[in-house]
């Protein structure tokens, strides 16, 4: 079956510009899930859904950082003026029940100049 | 604050020995534990769990232990193989509250052949 798919795949914008990460998770998953993993770094959770809401924004790391869910599928994660330390790879997992094991897409490489 | 830490950035392990891999938590609310695989490129791919009310949970040749006193876990692959080589991170939850996954920085793992 088709696994959490994100796109662009790789996205390189100028500084001060608004970008658009998508992710599309699996049919039926419930929890939805943003991370990102800066350079040698772990993964840094930015924020959570159950459904089409939010419970969890805790990780957003300013208001630039924003994120909607829309039919219990596909979200967006929107990052507004970038900033060069934005530069990370943007990862979307997904679960089936609030609890359970986190499937990974592959990731948006966001790289800011 | 580095609430799950992989002291070790990097691991490498002949081929058909055991490769051991390590990580600590100071957080006493976590009471699951995950290890991921990540390959360049790709998401990471769920390995092996635990539960805080087991010690020991095995499959295949991989095997978590967990040692709650010392809040240490740790991954064995026995026998290692070549296909085993990718960044290994170790991942933290905490039932009540968040339903985030907490990560170390990762052990990148080498198997020689």
């Amino acid at each position: 079956g088709a696994g959490v798919s994100q796109s662009p795949s790789n996205k390189v914008t100028e500084k001060g510009k608004d970008v658009e990460l998508r992710c599309d998770p699996i049919s039926g998953h419930t929890a939805l899930y943003w991370y990102r993993q800066r350079l040698g770094q772990g993964l840094e959770f930015l924020i959570y859904f159950q459904g089409n809401s939010a419970p969890d924004k805790s990780g957003l790391p300013s208001d630039r950082f924003s994120a909607e869910r829309t039919g219990e599928s596909v979200s967006t994660l929107t990052i507004q003026r970038t900033q060069q330390e934005d530069s990370a790879v943007y990862l979307c997992a997904s679960s089936q029940q609030r609890y359970n094991e986190q499937f990974f897409g592959p990731g948006t490489r966001l790289t800011v100049l | 604050d580095q609430q799950v830490k992989q002291n070790s950035p990097s691991l490498s392990v002949q081929e058909g020995r055991i490769s051991i891999l390590n990580c600590d938590y100071t957080n006493s609310m976590f009471d699951y534990f995950l290890w991921y695989k990540k390959y360049p490129a790709e998401g990471p791919t769920f390995l092996i769990s635990i539960s805080s009310i087991k010690d020991k949970n095995e499959d295949g040749r991989f095997t978590v232990f967990l040692n709650k006193s010392a809040k240490h876990l740790s991954l064995h692959i026995v026998p290692s193989q070549p296909g085993d080589s990718a960044v290994y991170f170790c991942a933290a939850r905490a039932f009540q509250g968040a339903q985030k996954l907490v990560f170390g920085q990762g052990t990148r793992l080498t198997i020689n052949p």
